[in-house]
């Protein structure tokens, strides 16, 4: 069964940067055909798409945020992070790992989401 | 304000049906699969319909959703409390390259 672990600090400072990871297990990020992405949840508000990155390499972010994140694999670990900087308070949130088989398709599983809050 | 528009909530008896649409443009719902999510409070989302009308294994045939045009519709029938939650379509739009997401639906189990 695949699952997906985020961790990271649940707090950062204004200005700094926000470094999540992604533990999955139960499969292994090089060798199957699938993306890997990053969605967010601000308090209150609805699902934000952050980016992906494929099983190849090849990543694919949010233009809104696409100048302040880098989405990035660790196939030794079987880990994908993800870098957010210059964060503000309107980055506080709830942050998924997820999977999904096409950028056009439905991600099937989730981690179980870590906050993340901005504040000094 | 979200590219993809849902109503902000809906409501309904517990047995009974209720449908949520997701209205977008042909850049996103009018030419690219719509997903379907369920969200509970303090949980992760779980997907529910994919490829705009396909189920996950797992998901009841209680859950059911459709396409046409630039619009998209989840169903739900035989509602329980349970399904009390937030609910979100996503899907492609090729015009931003971007997964997006709709605003969200509360559904309400009266």
């Amino acid at each position: 069964q695949l699952q997906l672990q985020e961790s990271g600090p649940g707090l950062v400072k204004p200005s700094e940067t926000l470094s999540l990871t992604c533990t999955v297990s139960g499969a292994s990020i090089s060798s199957t055909t699938y993306y890997w992405g990053w969605i967010r949840q601000p308090p209150g508000k609805g699902l934000e798409w952050i980016g992906s990155l494929y099983y190849t390499g090849s990543t694919y972010y949010n233009p809104s945020l696409q100048s302040r994140v880098t989405i990035s694999v660790d196939t030794s670990k079987n880990q994908f992070s993800l870098k957010l900087t210059s964060v503000t308070a309107a980055d506080t949130a709830v942050y998924y790992c997820a999977r999904h088989g096409a950028l056009t398709s439905g991600f099937l599983y989730w981690g179980q989401g870590r906050l993340v809050t901005v504040s000094s | 304000q979200s590219v993809l528009t849902q109503p902000p909530s809906v409501s309904a008896a517990p047995g009974q049906k209720v449908t949520i649409s997701c209205s977008g443009s042909g850049s996103n719902v009018g030419n690219n699969y719509v997903s379907w999510y369920q969200h509970l409070p303090g949980t992760a989302p779980k997907l529910l319909i994919y490829d705009n009308n396909k189920r996950p294994s797992g998901i009841p045939d209680r859950f059911s959703g459709s396409k046409s045009g630039t619009s998209a519709t989840l169903g739900i029938t035989g509602l329980q409390t349970g399904d009390e939650a937030d609910y979100y379509c996503g899907t492609w739009d090729s015009s931003l390259s971007a997964v997006v997401f709709g605003g969200g639906t509360k559904l309400t189990v009266l």
